[in-house]
């Protein structure tokens, strides 16, 4: 089945600098990575998407790059504000019949103002 | 509703008793999912309903974890005989068919669940 690796755990940076989340994925098959962001002690909530007919996204300060033959897609957060904290949780869609939705182990991203 | 909703918010037990967690999906929404977050972990993907299709039981820990989802609507996680590594946040989380392409989920505030 699908198994998704995240990294980095934990991610520290200074407002205004730059956050990337690396995801990589098994399943070739997988053809859409969605990213959630879940603040603390709140439910996940989609931010953005790519999907594998497609190598980038952008959605004002955040963009997802996706490399199929490498299979691993990344979450690109620009000029970070401190409401940019939360668990960032990357996400593939499996392929075959049950496309069931499976999520990275998450990144902690801490904006330091 | 207007979103997903859980009960119960938050449950206290005993080890070895049982319990039920229930989940009422957004209105027409076909597929639900059921994952388990524990203390600053990840989205651990437990089940998926999909329609009428037979559920994919995969992610289930043990045989004490089984779900239903009756009439395509509402679904039930049970969880017998819990232990203490059962303590967790249960979240559940649907889909609508025509964003199921898309592979948005809605999540409920999730129901957590502490063994003692």
């Amino acid at each position: 089945g699908e198994n998704v690796e995240q990294h980095p755990s934990t991610l520290s940076v200074q407002e205004g600098d730059s956050a990337v989340i690396k995801c990589t994925y098994s399943d070739s098959a997988s053809n859409y990575f969605p990213w959630y962001k879940q603040e603390l002690g709140k439910r996940p909530q989609l931010i953005i998407d790519i999907r594998s007919n497609v190598g980038e996204k952008k959605d004002q300060r955040i963009a997802v790059t996706l490399n199929k033959t490498a299979k691993h897609f990344s979450l690109h957060i620009t000029e970070t504000q401190p409401e940019d904290s939360a668990v960032y949780f990357c996400a593939a869609i499996t392929g075959g019949a049950t496309n069931k939705l499976i999520f990275g182990t998450g990144t902690l991203l801490a904006v330091q103002p | 509703g207007a979103g997903v909703s859980q009960s119960p918010s938050n449950k206290v037990t005993e080890k070895g008793k049982d319990v039920e967690l229930r989940c009422d999906p957004i209105s027409g929404h076909t597929a639900l999912y059921w994952y388990r977050q524990s203390l600053g972990q990840g989205l651990e993907f437990l089940i998926y309903f999909q329609g009428n299709s037979a559920p994919d039981k995969s992610g289930l820990p043990s045989d004490r974890f089984s779900a239903e989802r009756t009439g395509g609507s509402v679904s039930t996680l049970t969880i017998q005989r819990t232990q203490q590594e059962d303590s967790a946040v249960y979240l559940c989380a649907s889909s609508s068919p025509g964003t199921r392409s898309t592979g948005e989920l809605f999540f409920g505030e999730g129901s957590r669940l502490t063994v003692l």
